[in-house]
This record gives structure tokens, C-alpha cells and sequence, in this order.
């Protein structure tokens, strides 16, 4: 069985563009989570969705969003990129419920 | 507000026992994980403890919780190099929301 798979795993954008991450949960996970971790910190919950829903939402600005299509795959979505913005982004995919979270390897943006 | 606070680092020699600490501020998480992350890589769910629970043990892997202080603690037995990585706890405060903690380098000397 494939695990998580994110796409691309690396990435160099430039400041004011917009970036598309990817991410493809373990067949039958029907909920994905994304997080954002900066260098040196640990990851910070930016979204988590469930059958197509948003079910929750970190403190991250309006720039940032996602959405859930019906195969359970999942997009994430950062418009006018910042510097600051560079990081790493994790998507982790979960069966349902409050159990195991796993994690992909993640794309590494780079804003320049 | 959510801090869930690690120590930085921890230096051991290999064979060694490893104890890495947390502390988490919601009383009201339902599980409580360790992952492990290696350079350049994402994270690996090593273990999980539901809140109800005192202790897991899983192979080399020792997880207890003191609820009441709000502490976890991953020991690990027989430390070998390729040990040697983040350790990260975190917190499950609901819808899958997990709060981590900034970390614990893990340094495996022979």
C-alpha cells in the first residue's frame, strides 16, 4: 500500500506568486490535515479536512487555503507567497476519528 | 492558549536508556503521540497514548503519562545511532488538531 504522497517535494517560488501543494492520503483515509513547519519549530496546523469539509482551521491568514475532492486527495493553496512563507508543509492523512495521524514527507517551498 | 514545551537537546551514548519529556496544557486531549523526524524527511508516528492510559510499551519504545502534571515522557531502551533524530510530542485537541512541541534533537554517540 502507497503512504502518503505529496507533490512536488520541492519547490522555489518567488515573492507575490502563488503556490499549489498536493497531497494524496492513504487509500481508505477519508480525512487529510495540513502543517506548516518553519525551520528549527515544531509543525503548526494550518487546516484539516473531513469527507470534503473543512473541519477545522489554524491562525493562518485568508492567503492560505485548501479544499478536498471527492477521491479524499487534497489541495493547499497560498496566494501572494511572503518570504516568510518558506517551510515546510506536511500533509497527514487520517482513517477517521481521533486515532493515527500519518504524516507524508512533505514539500519543502522555498520564496525567494 | 496551546505550548506544549520539549527540552532541546539530549546527548547519549549508544546502548544507553533515553528519556525525552513533554509537557502539554490541555487537559482535555484525547491522545497524546511521539513522532520522530530525520533530516531532510517528515514525521514518523512512532507511538500513541490515549489519555485514559498510565503506560504503552511497544518494543524498545516506553511512553507514561502523568495526567495530572500534564507530562509525557518517550524512554527509549538500548539507544543505537540510527536512533539519533527530532523527537516530537503533540497533542490531539480535537478533530485531529495537533499542537506539537518545538522538539528534542536526539544525539546517539557510539
Amino acid at each position: 500500500d502507497a503512504g502518503v504522497t505529496q507533490s512536488p517535494t520541492h519547490l522555489i517560488k518567488t515573492r507575490g506568486q502563488h503556490v499549489t501543494l498536493r497531497c494524496s492520503p492513504i487509500s481508505g483515509h477519508k480525512s487529510v490535515s495540513w502543517y506548516q513547519q518553519v525551520l528549527g519549530q515544531g509543525p503548526q496546523f494550518i487546516f484539516q479536512y473531513y469527507e470534503k469539509e473543512e473541519r477545522g482551521r489554524g491562525n493562518f491568514p485568508d492567503r492560505f487555503s485548501a479544499r478536498q475532492f471527492p477521491n479524499y486527495s487534497s489541495e493547499l493553496n497560498v496566494n501572494a507567497l511572503l518570504l516568510g512563507d518558506s517551510a515546510l508543509y506536511l500533509c497527514a492523512s487520517i482513517l477517521s476519528g481521533d486515532t493515527e495521524a500519518f504524516f507524508g514527507q512533505g514539500t519543502r517551498l522555498t520564496v525567494v | 492558549g496551546e505550548d506544549v514545551e520539549q527540552s532541546l537537546f539530549l546527548s547519549v551514548r549508544e546502548g544507553d536508556s533515553s528519556v525525552i519529556n513533554c509537557t502539554y496544557t490541555d487537559s482535555s486531549s484525547t491522545y497524546l503521540y511521539w513522532y520522530k523526524q530525520e533530516p531532510g524527511a517528515g514525521l514518523q508516528l512512532l507511538t500513541y497514548i490515549f489519555s485514559n492510559m498510565d503506560m504503552k510499551q511497544d518494543q524498545r519504545l516506553t511512553v507514561l503519562l502523568n495526567k495530572k502534571d500534564k507530562h509525557l515522557s518517550l524512554r527509549i531502551a538500548d539507544t543505537q545511532t540510527g536512533d539519533s533524530a527530532i523527537y516530537f510530542c503533540a497533542e490531539n485537541t480535537g478533530f485531529q488538531k495537533l499542537v506539537f512541541g518545538t522538539g528534542t534533537r536526539l544525539l546517539v554517540s557510539p
